[in-house]
């Protein structure tokens, strides 16, 4: 079972559209991070929500924590081709105190078309 | 370049033969980390280091798989006798550990294994 799951796995959209990722667990996480991946290359940090309710603005990427910290959303405005990649999301866990492993989705292959 | 480096990126090897991967973290980082990822999934957790020590690792890394980080700087991950079902994309990352989630791990390109 996938602890950490994102939906829609795959998106293409045109230039200019908006779009809302999901990443849903039943479990609680001490934060949730964003990655975007380019073909051929390792994941690279967008950003961390750790407080639950956050929610993080990075130009047109707007990412939010849920209340119960379970749950992040990443919604991106005016969609444009440099946009198009794989989103991941990965959360540490709790083990009593201890910070423990990066957990990641499957992610959502994004593809914004001109 | 002072990030995270990995060598080779790509390595086509045959079935039953032994592999080495070596990943060169950013110099202050004391945790080093390595991932394994296949074609639609996400990273998945191998093992970790602190410095030369290595705290932890996952029910994925069966006893054909062994990683060193002798003097808690450079990694290296080796496969024995690999399988088709090695194939994959090998990356490691390396961090400053945080308190409260906050830990930013960097990721290196990745090294990308085929065994035929």
């Amino acid at each position: 079972t996938q602890l950490l799951e994102q939906s829609p796995q795959f998106l293409s959209i045109q230039e200019g559209e908006n779009l809302t990722v999901y990443c849903n667990s039943s479990s609680v996480f001490s934060s949730l991070q964003w990655y975007r991946q380019e073909p051929g290359e390792g994941p690279v940090l967008l950003v961390t929500v750790v407080t639950g309710g956050e929610v993080k603005k990075l130009k047109r990427l707007t990412f939010q924590f849920g209340d119960a910290r379970k749950d992040s959303s990443l919604h991106i405005t005016a969609a444009q081709p440099g946009d198009t990649g794989l989103y991941l999301c990965a959360g540490f866990m709790n083990y009593g105190g201890s910070q423990g492993n990066l957990i990641f989705g499957k992610g959502t292959k994004l593809s914004v078309k001109p | 370049d002072t990030g995270v480096s990995q060598d080779p990126r790509h390595k086509i090897t045959k079935r039953g033969q032994n592999v080495t991967f070596r990943c060169d973290p950013i110099s202050e980082h004391n945790r080093l980390y390595w991932y394994r990822q296949t074609l639609g999934q996400g990273p998945e957790f191998l093992t970790y280091f602190q410095n030369e020590a290595q705290l932890e690792k996952s029910r994925l890394l069966s006893d054909r798989f062994s990683a060193e980080r002798p003097k808690g700087s450079f990694s290296t991950l080796e496969i024995q006798r690999t399988e088709q079902g090695d194939s994959a994309m090998y990356l490691c990352a390396s961090s400053t550990p945080l308190a409260g989630g906050r830990e930013t791990q960097y990721f290196g390109p990745g090294t990308r294994l085929l065994v035929l």
